[in-house]
């Protein structure tokens, strides 16, 4: 089956620990994006990367870092700098740019299950 | 700006149809888009809208599109207890430095009462 898979389901850590999220696809996607969701804030953009050893800050970046070593695998790191990391982390992958096809099979951001971050 | 709002809660009867409204403020957005998410899950892609186009059906969901006044709903017609979850709107956006993004407004949380 193709798909976003992201581990663990729940992470729990300490206060002033780094922690890393994992995210895998096997669609063959270019672009892949984590964000961060909280109660009646909706999803924000932490970081986005377009292609291979490539990535950019979203809208929130302070406090996270990431790579993109492998097109399959984009990790997501939460800094002991992150002032409130405790949220729900969703990663998601698109096609890629739009082409000259449909801009929505381009477009279409496919999510992964999430991972539940809890600071302690 | 890139704001992109919704109401936080709508409670409907089974069985009726629900609304549920999203204004955004970027008038360069391409088309914009539906996403569910039901519980402690990702988000997954309903339906979506070009921004020359004012109205697009798909068997019980119907999208509005005013871009005058830069205002979206998604219509569920015979609203059923499966249709329960947290559902968003969302904006595509050309980046400045290249690529694309999706702006997310906060969320509904529609609930269906038998």
């Amino acid at each position: 089956d193709g798909g976003i898979t992201q581990s663990p389901k729940y992470l729990f850590r300490k206060e002033g620990q780094n922690v890393t999220l994992s995210c895998e696809q096997n669609l063959n996607h270019d672009a892949m994006y984590w964000y961060r969701q909280d109660p009646g804030q909706g999803l924000r953009l932490i970081y986005y990367s377009q292609i291979v050893n490539d990535f950019q800050k979203g809208d929130i970046a302070e406090g996270y870092s990431v790579s993109r070593e492998k097109k399959e695998s984009f990790p997501l790191t939460v800094t002991s700098a992150q002032k409130n990391p405790t949220a729900f982390y969703l990663c998601a992958s698109s096609m890629g740019p739009p082409g000259d096809g449909d801009p929505i099979s381009y477009n279409e951001q496919f999510f992964g299950p999430g991972t539940r971050l809890t600071v302690l | 700006g890139e704001d992109v709002e919704q109401s936080l809660f709508l409670s409907v009867r089974e069985g009726d149809s629900s609304v549920i409204n999203c204004t955004y403020t970027d008038s360069s957005s391409t088309y914009l888009y539906w996403y569910k998410q039901e519980p402690g899950a990702g988000l997954q892609l309903l339906t979506y809208i070009f921004s020359n186009m004012d109205m697009k059906q798909d068997q019980r969901l119907t999208v509005l599109l005013n871009k005058k006044d830069k205002h979206l709903s998604l219509r569920i017609a015979d609203t059923q207890t499966g249709d329960s979850a947290i559902y968003f709107c969302a904006e595509y956006l050309i980046l400045t430095g290249g690529g694309n993004k999706l702006t997310f407004g906060t969320g509904t949380q529609l609930k269906v009462e038998l």
